[in-house]
């Protein structure tokens, strides 16, 4: 047990929806990442925050955004969602933000669009 | 940003063999992660390890920051072994995620 924990861990909905992606860091950590894998794109990179702010930016697209709350848990919201975007959606955390320290991965969240 | 390239991308193995992956990045790194992610897809951290050599267990890495590349070791591989071995350097920047390479997809056979 990585000490991430994301909610939920399927979901399927239908094109056009839109959805949220919750995380909880582990305790202490200030920095939040999160991850799509699909199959023919692999893992990338979305976004990082770090402490409430924005830190870094991957490849998300504007259809996706993200946010860290005061309590440091963190919503990856999908929106006109296309069947491209099923995958499986990975929340990390660390304790550092620039610089990175380890990363520790939740178990992800399978989204399927139909 | 940073490019990564692992090998082999697929290795067959009968339980009790050794293997080596390999690991090459194409940037100054300050930090490099090994995970393996399991068949039901968890990503489990193996090492953080932006340079020098790490063991633990039946496992041990080593990353030449200098030469651009990292090895994993897996010793007297079991079934659990299995999986995708993926290596995650992030460039010397910082500021961005782990860049994750496509990995090494390992099956060992009973």
């Amino acid at each position: 047990d990585s000490g991430v924990t994301q909610t939920p861990k399927h979901l399927i909905t239908a094109t056009g929806q839109r959805v949220t992606l919750r995380c909880s860091p582990r305790s202490g950590d200030l920095s939040v990442y999160w991850y799509q894998q699909s199959l023919d794109q692999g893992l990338q990179f979305l976004i990082q925050y770090y402490n409430g702010e924005e830190r870094a930016k991957g490849n998300i697209l504007e259809r996706f955004s993200a946010q860290q709350f005061p309590d440091l848990h963190s919503e990856l919201n999908l929106s006109s969602l296309e069947l491209g975007d099923s995958a499986l959606y990975f929340c990390a955390s660390s304790v550092r933000g620039q610089g990175h320290g380890e990363l520790f991965f939740g178990e992800g969240s399978r989204l399927t669009v139909l | 940003g940073i490019q990564v390239e692992q090998s082999p991308p697929d290795l067959i193995l009968q339980e009790g063999a050794n293997s080596t992956l390999r690991c090459n990045f194409s940037d100054s790194v300050n930090n490099l992660q090994w995970f393996h992610q399991n068949p039901w897809g968890q990503l489990i951290n193996l090492f953080y390890i932006p340079s020098g050599t790490k063991q633990n267990g039946r496992l041990s890495a080593t990353t030449v920051a200098t030469e651009r590349y990292s090895l994993l070791y897996i010793s007297s591989s079991q079934t659990t072994d299995s999986g995708v071995y993926f290596c995650a350097p992030t460039s010397g920047g910082g500021a961005d995620g782990l860049t994750f390479g496509k990995g090494t997809h390992l099956i060992i056979q009973p």
